[in-house]
Formats: structure tokens, C-alpha cells, sequence
């Protein structure tokens, strides 16, 4: 069975880039995956950072892009910030009415 | 603004059913797709089910497929998950969302099912 993999952790300095990925165990994650980003702090509903692999939703601010990079979907945080500090999960669609999350990324700003 | 809203969770014991609702606001409620998606406790997002805006087309996760139901009512701006035979393993704050190209554009705040004896 395919699983969509992120890395479980990531720590970065303010003001830094940060590349965090999402991919499948088997096989490339393409545009067709329809890859999405959301960012999550604990207690609150998900937020919705980029959908159609680089499309970002409304208000989220341009240090967040989104892209395909190698066989993976990307989240790129430009600039980070003390308030990016939260889990990221990635969303891809499998086909066949089929979406799997990834486990998350927890980012840490320091 | 957009607005969802989710209601009906609480304490059920294993074997049990619950009917989750999400009531949708600030959009044009018949051109949109449903997502619920769960969250067990301090865990990941998981994909639950989804319910295309006509109703005609309906998606489940393997985990919950042949225990949930998932359904709409347009004419009160309204989604429901129908869930059966509950397990421990069905505890998760569920959030309703709007889909939106594959994905999802606005999240409900949760409500959360405690599956227990």
C-alpha cells in the first residue's frame, strides 16, 4: 500500500528558508496529485496554505510557495517567521476518489 | 464569509452509532464538494470521506467505507456522516471541509467523538 511520507520534524532559524517534502513511498508525486499544504497549531482547526501544487489560498502570504521538486511535492517557507512554528501536512489525491494525508511536519523556529 | 460548522459528536460506546452534522454558510452551499476529515488524539490529519455537490458521487476511506454514510441536504446547507459500528479506533476530532480543486479550501472547528465503554 502507497503512504505519503513527510519528514516528521524540521527546525529552522528565523528569517531562513525551509523546504519541507511530500512524497509517496512508491512512485512520484506529479501535478495529477493535486498536492495540498495545510498548516495546523495544536487545538485549532487546519489551515489551508496551497492547493494545486502552487496555488495559494486566500490570505496566506507569498513566503509560503508551493512546487514540485524531483518526485515530490515541496512547501517552501521563505523568511520564517516565529509564528510559522506549527505541524504541516501535505494532501494527495490517489485517483479513484482517494486522498491520503502525510503524517505531518513538525517545525520548529528558533 | 464562509462559514462550517460541525455538531453532534460526544461519547458513544464501542458498537454504537453517531450522526455528525456540518451546517454551511456564506457560499453557494449546491456547487461544492464536502470533505470530513479526522484526527485521533495527537495524531495526523486523515482523509474520512467526501461528497461531491450534487450528492450523486460519494468517496470513502477504507477505514470507515461499509460503517459510514456520508450525505447532504441542499436544502439546508448541510452535510451528515452517518457513523456505525463504532471502534476505539474512531476517536478523532472530525472537521467538515469545503473541497476546492482536490483539496480543501475552509475547515469547520471539530467536533469530537470519544468512542468508550
Amino acid at each position: 500500500q502507497t503512504v505519503v511520507t513527510q519528514e516528521p520534524s524540521f527546525s529552522v532559524s528565523p528569517g531562513e528558508t525551509v523546504t519541507l517534502t511530500c512524497g509517496f513511498t512508491s512512485g512520484s508525486v506529479s501535478t495529477s496529485s493535486f498536492p495540498s499544504w495545510y498548516q495546523q497549531t495544536p487545538g485549532q482547526a487546519p489551515r489551508t496554505l496551497i492547493y494545486s501544487t502552487n496555488t495559494r489560498s486566500s490570505g496566506v502570504p507569498d513566503r509560503f510557495s508551493g512546487s514540485i521538486l524531483g518526485d515530490k511535492a515541496a512547501l517552501t517557507i521563505t523568511g520564517a517567521q516565529a509564528d510559522d512554528e506549527s505541524n504541516y501536512y501535505c494532501l494527495l489525491y490517489m485517483g479513484s476518489g482517494s486522498w491520503v494525508f502525510g503524517g505531518g511536519t513538525k517545525l520548529t523556529v528558533l | 464569509q464562509v462559514q462550517l460548522v460541525e455538531s453532534g459528536g460526544g461519547v458513544v460506546q464501542p458498537g454504537g452509532s453517531l450522526r455528525l452534522s456540518c451546517a454551511a454558510s456564506g457560499f453557494t452551499f449546491t456547487t461544492y464538494g464536502v470533505h470530513w476529515v479526522r484526527q485521533a488524539p495527537a495524531k495526523g490529519l486523515e482523509w474520512v470521506a467526501f461528497m461531491q455537490y450534487d450528492g450523486n458521487t460519494k468517496f470513502y476511506a477504507e477505514s470507515v467505507r461499509g460503517r459510514f454514510t456520508i450525505s447532504r441536504d441542499n436544502s439546508r446547507n448541510t452535510v451528515h456522516l452517518q457513523m456505525n459500528s463504532l471502534r476505539a479506533e474512531d476517536t478523532a476530532v472530525y472537521y467538515c471541509a469545503r473541497d476546492w480543486r482536490y483539496a480543501s479550501d475552509y475547515w469547520g472547528q471539530g467536533t469530537l467523538v470519544t468512542v468508550s465503554s
